[in-house]
């Protein structure tokens, strides 16, 4: 289940379970929208990105879904590994240049 | 493709000291590159954007004259950390955008660098 941190909310979840990560933007004029996944000690990975003109994208154990109209992001992971341990942020990209602006990050642990 | 670099990855420093943080871009160049902090279990805060061959753009709160940003090539920006304080500890963290090809918007993050200050 969802845990709110001091800053950081957690989600466990259980190996080969689905895992979904929610997020809430604010700007309604931004044009992209990346999930990146960030170890601990490193750099953020982006793992997938959208395009404000679509509703879903996927990739490989990975879906974005987007819902311009409630401004909702989220991150579905399909059978959750614990590899995929990590903080996981999203970020969008307001269209008026090449900033991105990061959302406050969920972490995600894997029990095995 | 696509790998950044950070240097140091970690140091440790004594307060009033000054500090220089190496953004290099390995394999591509870049215009753009981007500094970020972050501190503990928070989100990236933008520090500045660094534009190569000229001056950086601050983001609002963030001291010009603390945080020196030089973009002196493609492929290489510094931050220097001066006079730091312990209150400046935190996970430094630089982004580069290709100057080339891509998503306006894409970045690749270098792997950050930890900084203690005594």
């Amino acid at each position: 289940g969802e845990s709110v941190g001091l800053h950081l909310p957690t989600l466990s979840v259980q190996e080969g379970d689905n895992s979904i990560i929610n997020c809430a933007y604010s700007n309604s004029a931004s044009d992209y929208f990346i999930w990146y996944k960030q170890e601990s000690g490193k750099g953020p990975q982006f793992i997938i990105d959208i395009r404000s003109n679509m509703d879903k994208r996927q990739g490989q154990r990975v879906t974005v879904l987007l819902n311009k109209t409630v401004k909702h992001l989220s991150l579905q992971i399909a059978a959750t590994q614990p590899g995929d341990s990590a903080v996981y942020f999203c970020a969008e990209n307001n269209n008026a240049g090449n900033m991105l602006t990061f959302g406050g990050g969920t972490r995600l642990m894997v029990k095995p | 493709g696509a790998v950044v670099s950070q240097h140091p990855s970690w140091v440790i420093c004594k307060s009033g000291t000054s500090v220089k943080i190496e953004c290099r871009s390995l394999d591509f160049q870049a215009t753009t590159m981007f500094w970020y902090r972050q501190f503990p279990k928070q989100s990236l805060m933008l520090m500045a954007t660094s534009n190569e061959g000229s001056k950086a753009t601050y983001e609002q709160g963030v001291e010009k004259d603390k945080f020196l940003i030089n973009h002196a090539s493609l492929t290489l920006s510094t931050l220097t950390v001066t006079s730091a304080h312990p209150e400046d500890s935190s996970f430094y963290i630089c982004s580069a955008n290709p100057a080339r090809g891509g998503q306006p918007y894409e970045q690749y993050f270098g792997p950050g660098t930890r900084l203690t200050v005594t």
